[in-house]
C-alpha cells in the first residue's frame, strides 16, 4: 500500500531556530517528491525533487531526496513567524497512475 | 485563468442535502484532481481526470460522491445526501502533462454539514 509519512506531526520553535522536517515514503512507480506549504487552505508549491543527493534551495529553505532510503528532508534556517504553517510532503506516481500522495503534514509554529 | 479557482469558498449544508462544488483549473491543464482534507490531516485523493476522462475514482468514499468534467475544463464534485462525516475542505488541483510537474491547488471549499 502506498504511503507517505511525515514527522514530527507538530513543532514549536522560536524565531531564529533551524528546523528539519522529515518525509518518508513507500510508493510504487515513484516519479517525484514535492513539498508544499499550507497556510490557509491552498497548498503552495515549494520544491520538486526527482534525483537523489541534489539539494534544492530557495532562500532559507532547502530540501534533499534520498531515493535509496526513501526519504526527504526540508530544512528551514533562521525561522521567522511567517514560516508558521503546515508543511506537506507529496509523492507523484508515474504518469499512468497520475496521483499525488500526501502525508499528514508537519504543523510548524514559530514563536517570536 | 491565472490560478485554480474554486467555488463556493464555504458551504453549509443540512444533513441529507445535495451539494455541488465547482473547480475551474488553470487554462490548458490536462490533469485535474479532487482531494478531501479533514481537519489536521493531509489531503486525501478522491478522483483524477485527464481532460474529460475520469481515469481514477478509487478515492471516492461512497457512491454518494460523483465528479464530472464534461468538456475537459471545469469540474464539478457532487455529494448527494450529505452526512456529517463529509465535512471537510475539498481541494481541487490541476497540472499540465509534463512528466515531472507539480500540482497547483485552488483555495478549496470548506463544507460543513450540520
Amino acid at each position: 500500500e502506498d504511503k507517505v509519512v511525515q514527522s514530527p506531526l507538530s513543532l514549536v520553535v522560536h524565531e531564529g531556530d533551524t528546523v528539519t522536517l522529515n518525509c518518508s515514503y513507500e510508493v510504487t512507480n515513484f516519479r517525484s517528491l514535492l513539498w508544499y506549504k499550507q497556510e490557509k487552505k491552498a497548498p503552495t508549491f515549494l520544491f520538486m525533487l526527482t534525483s537523489s543527493g541534489i539539494e534544492k534551495k530557495s532562500g532559507r529553505l532547502s530540501s534533499i531526496l534520498d531515493k535509496k532510503e526513501l526519504f526527504s528532508i526540508l530544512n528551514i534556517t533562521a525561522t521567522q513567524t511567517g514560516d508558521s504553517a503546515v508543511y506537506l510532503c507529496a509523492v507523484h506516481k508515474l504518469y499512468n497512475f497520475n496521483k499525488f500522495y500526501f502525508g499528514s503534514g508537519t504543523k510548524l509554529n514559530v514563536k517570536p | 485563468g491565472a490560478g485554480v479557482s474554486q467555488s463556493p469558498r464555504y458551504k453549509v449544508a443540512k444533513r441529507g442535502q445535495d451539494v455541488a462544488l465547482r473547480c475551474d483549473p488553470i487554462s490548458g491543464h490536462v490533469s485535474l484532481f479532487w482531494y478531501q482534507q479533514a481537519l489536521g490531516q493531509g489531503p486525501e485523493f478522491l478522483t483524477y481526470f485527464q481532460n474529460e476522462a475520469q481515469l481514477d475514482k478509487s478515492g471516492l468514499p461512497s457512491d454518494r460522491f460523483f465528479a464530472e468534467r464534461p468538456e475537459g475544463s471545469v469540474s464539478t464534485l457532487k455529494i448527494q445526501r450529505t452526512q456529517q462525516e463529509d465535512s471537510a475542505v475539498y481541494l481541487c488541483a490541476s497540472s499540465n502533462d509534463r512528466v515531472n510537474t507539480e500540482a497547483f491547488f485552488g483555495q478549496g471549499t470548506r463544507l460543513t454539514v450540520v
